[in-house]
């Protein structure tokens, strides 16, 4: 069963310009990551945020996590070409006791010079 | 040079025919995975392994079989009963246990004739 759900479905920008993406969850949560797969490849881990965590930075990305609304957004910064790519969120859930991810279906990005 | 690697990258199935694929990981982790990805789709999860000689099934297991005899080896056999094997097949680990980050391989596709 599919936890998590990005939002929007794909996403089209230009170099330079600011991509967001949403993910939200249904059951309480350990923590969440983000994960980056490029076309035919395998899954790329980006960020994880634990559920006591509002906030987090790596690079060009900012993740935010609102526990209240079961939500989590993914920001890329000054995007680049290379950035094309799908975005995953995965979710690990609290009534898990071992800790399986949940990842939903994706958002797919371009990013046209 | 650590990581997760798989082979074969493309794999061609006949009607009947059990298949199996490879994943090695080098990292010392002792949780393994196997995902199954669709086109547009997230990752489900078929089997999970926390521990040598021990694993556990997914959500979809039906078809699938695996076995943990060495801590860097987790193969998946593709039976003849998974009447819809195709698919893109992504092996992962992770240092304990399943919430924590994931290190994927690099994938393997698989192709009925």
């Amino acid at each position: 069963s599919q936890q998590g759900e990005e939002d929007p479905q794909a996403l089209s920008i230009q170099e330079g310009e600011n991509a967001t993406m949403n993910c939200s969850y249904k059951t309480s949560i350990n923590n969440l990551q983000w994960y980056r797969q490029n076309s035919g490849r395998g899954l790329v881990h980006l960020i994880l945020i634990r559920s006591n965590e509002r906030e987090k930075h790596s690079g060009r990305l900012r993740v935010t996590l609102d526990t209240s609304k079961k939500s989590s957004s993914l920001l890329i910064t000054a995007s680049r070409a290379a950035d094309t790519a799908s975005y995953f969120c995965a979710t690990d859930a609290l009534t898990d006791s071992w800790g399986k991810l949940q990842f939903g279906a994706g958002t797919q990005v371009v990013v046209t010079p | 040079d650590g990581g997760i690697t798989q082979s074969p990258k493309y794999l061609f199935r006949k009607e009947g025919q059990n298949v199996t694929l490879s994943c090695e990981q080098n990292l010392n982790h002792d949780a393994m995975y196997w995902y199954r990805q669709d086109p547009g789709q997230g990752l489900r999860l078929i089997y999970y392994s926390q521990i040598v000689n021990d694993f556990q099934k997914g959500d979809i297991a039906e078809g699938y079989s695996v076995s943990r005899e060495k801590k860097e080896s987790f193969p998946l056999t593709v039976t003849s009963a998974q009447k819809n094997p195709t698919a893109f097949y992504l092996c992962a680990s992770s240092l304990r246990q399943g919430g924590e980050t994931q290190y994927f391989g690099p994938g393997t596709r698989l192709l009925v004739l």
